[in-house]
Parts: structure tokens; C-alpha cells; sequence
């Protein structure tokens, strides 16, 4: 039973646009989140956290925001550029160093 | 530089066979975990391990073995008994604190011959 759920597993986006992504959750024990960018055949990259005790965290162009009472996180990716074309992971975990991913949102920016 | 080294890049598996893919890490982690991707799918976690000579079953554990016998090396054992074996093989690892992230190696495509 998937703890993490990523809809709408393809995004395309033009160059310089705002790049939405949407992430769900069911436990309520989770209390940090975190998402992952990931290119073909390499490990995912660390992009950004939040705990549950914010709903808001920016860094640089990623901000995410988080809804407690809705389990729904999101990625805004503010000016998307074509580096950006990626699959971005949701993950969460409630303080047992276990994480838990979604499926990922296959992101393609387009120049 | 620091960082999560897995090797191989590739590795095939004949019907039957056992293959060990290599994970070593100089980053000083207590923690190191083993996850699978496939297509179109997350990260499942197999096993993890946050302490020397100590590890833990993950979600999908049937069919692999592990040994933490180092601080810096975790092998994950592919065993026959592993029936559906390809898939990307993920190594990753932290200082094992409390809500913390992962540092991961480039991973192993492992394939059936």
C-alpha cells in the first residue's frame, strides 16, 4: 500500500514557466518530507525539505509547501530551465530514518 | 572527494546465480540503505543498516542478503531465490540522525541473462 503517491506521472513545461508538482501522503506520522530530482541512470540528488512543523520552504528557485492537513506537499520550480528536465521524487519519513517515495514525476522542460 | 561509490555499473545474471553488488562509502555514515527502482515505480526500500555488524530488513527483503562487517562497505547479495531480479539497484547512506537525507550512489542496472 503506497504510504507516498505522485499523480500525473508527466509534466511538460515551457522554458521559464513555473513547474508544479504535486505529492500525497496517507500516514500521519510522517513529519519530513523531501523531494529528489533524478536523471537517467544515476542516483537521485538531495533538492529540498521540509518538517512538518513549517509550510513553507524556499531555496533559491524550489519552494515547497507543505498542507499538514490536507497529507499534500508541493514542488514550485520558478523559473523551470531545461537542466530541470528530470524525475522528481516525493519522499517522506516519520522519524525512523526509513523513506518512503512516491513513483516520480517525469519533468521535461521545453527550450 | 567524498562520496557513495557502487560498482558495478552493470551486471548481468545468469538463471540460478548469485551476484554481489558493491556499495562503499567514504562520507563517515553510520547509515547505509539498499533500495530497488523499477520502471515507472519509486524506491523500495530492501535493507538498511545503521550501525556496524547490524541491519534490518526493508520492504522487499525476500531474495537478497546483506552484510554490514565494515562502516564504509554494504553488499547486497542477489540471491537465486530472488525471481525477478531486474531492476536499478540504489545504494544510499546518512549519519542515521533523525529526519535527515540520503546520499546516494549512481546505482547498479542489474539484468537476467
Amino acid at each position: 500500500d503506497q504510504q507516498v503517491k505522485q499523480n500525473s506521472p508527466s509534466l511538460s513545461v515551457q522554458e521559464g514557466r513555473i513547474s508544479i508538482l504535486n505529492c500525497d501522503y496517507t500516514n500521519s506520522m510522517f513529519d519530513y518530507f523531501l523531494w529528489y530530482k533524478k536523471y537517467p541512470a544515476e542516483g537521485p540528488t538531495f533538492l529540498i525539505s521540509i518538517s512538518s512543523i513549517k509550510d513553507k520552504n524556499e531555496d533559491g528557485r524550489f519552494t515547497v509547501f507543505l498542507n499538514k492537513s490536507a497529507k499534500h506537499l508541493s514542488l514550485h520550480i520558478v523559473p523551470s530551465q531545461p537542466g530541470d528536465s528530470a524525475v522528481y521524487f516525493c519522499a517522506a519519513s516519520g522519524g525512523n530514518n526509513r523513506l518512503a517515495f512516491g513513483k516520480g514525476n517525469q519533468v521535461v522542460v521545453i527550450p | 572527494d567524498g562520496g557513495i561509490t557502487q560498482s558495478p555499473k552493470y551486471l548481468f545474471r545468469k538463471e540460478g546465480q548469485n551476484v554481489t553488488l558493491s556499495c562503499e562509502q567514504n562520507l563517515n555514515h553510520d547509515a547505509m540503505y539498499w533500495y530497488r527502482q523499477d520502471p515507472g515505480q519509486g524506491l523500495r526500500l530492501i535493507y538498511y543498516s545503521q550501525i556496524v555488524n547490524d541491519f534490518q530488513k526493508g520492504d522487499i527483503a525476500e531474495g537478497y542478503s546483506v552484510s554490514r562487517e565494515k562502516k564504509e562497505s554494504f553488499p547486497l547479495t542477489v540471491t537465486s531465490a530472488q525471481k525477478n531480479p531486474t531492476a536499478f539497484y540504489l545504494c544510499a547512506s546518512s549519519f542515521g540522525q533523525i529526519n535527515e537525507k540520503l546520499f546516494f550512489g549512481s546505482g547498479t542496472q542489474l539484468s537476467v541473462l
